[in-house]
């Protein structure tokens, strides 16, 4: 079966950098999204892994390393706007997408 | 029409009684997906349609049924609302089912309480 592990919400300074990290277990794999969510809205794509390694797009950066199972949102220079649920997905050997539960950033001034 | 629309918005709907939730997406995306979202769990696959005529089920399909009769609808329906469906209901469609290319939109959402 599958699993992914998120932390249920982090909290962070205004201009700092935050690490949000997701593990993983599965038996076949085609991908990792992240999506944010601002309450209230629909989730909005991020960022998608397939090979190892770091992909940037400005502030914000996503990192997946497949043999450990494990990946990470790193999000730079946070403003206020930045604070929301930001959601890891796994897709999955029938290439469907297999959620975790989210984690709640909260940006303190 | 620019995305993907969800009507309706909020319901509050009697136990027992039939509810269709609408989806259309007016970017020819071939796949196409209803979740739940319920507080402090994932967002939850219900049905899926991967090209117009067919579909399949999810992680919960039980208590809800889907079409797909052309590539922009996707409705929802439930046959006899539970409490238990009480919930956000996102449709979201994606342009193939794998890869970058499955990079899911969603439309706005629909709040649904059953009473």
């Amino acid at each position: 079966g599958q699993n992914i592990d998120q932390p249920t919400e982090m909290t962070a300074t205004e201009g700092a950098i935050v690490q949000i990290n997701c593990t993983y277990q599965t038996s076949g794999f085609n991908g990792l999204f992240w999506y944010q969510q601002h309450a209230g809205e629909a989730p909005t794509f991020l960022s998608y892994n397939v090979l190892d390694g770091l992909e940037e797009k400005g502030r914000f950066s996503s990192f997946l390393s497949r043999s450990k199972g494990y990946s990470y949102l790193l999000l730079k220079e946070l403003q206020m706007k930045d604070s929301a649920s930001y959601l890891c997905a796994l897709m999955d050997s029938n290439y469907q997408l297999i959620w975790g539960a989210g984690t709640k950033l909260i940006i303190k001034p | 029409i620019a995305g993907i629309t969800q009507a309706p918005t909020s319901q509050i709907l009697a136990a027992g009684r039939r509810m269709t939730l609408r989806c259309t997406q007016d970017m020819r995306h071939n796949a196409m997906y209803w979740y739940r979202q319920d507080l402090g769990l994932g967002l939850r696959l219900i049905h899926y349609s991967n090209t117009a005529g067919t579909t399949g089920k999810g992680e919960v399909p039980d208590g809800y049924s889907v079409s797909r009769a052309n590539t922009d609808d996707f409705p929802l329906t439930l046959a006899s609302a539970v409490p238990s469906q009480t919930s956000v209901y996102f449709c979201a469609s994606s342009e193939g089912a794998g890869g970058q290319i499955g990079e899911q939109f969603f439309g706005p959402g629909t709040r649904l309480t059953v009473l």
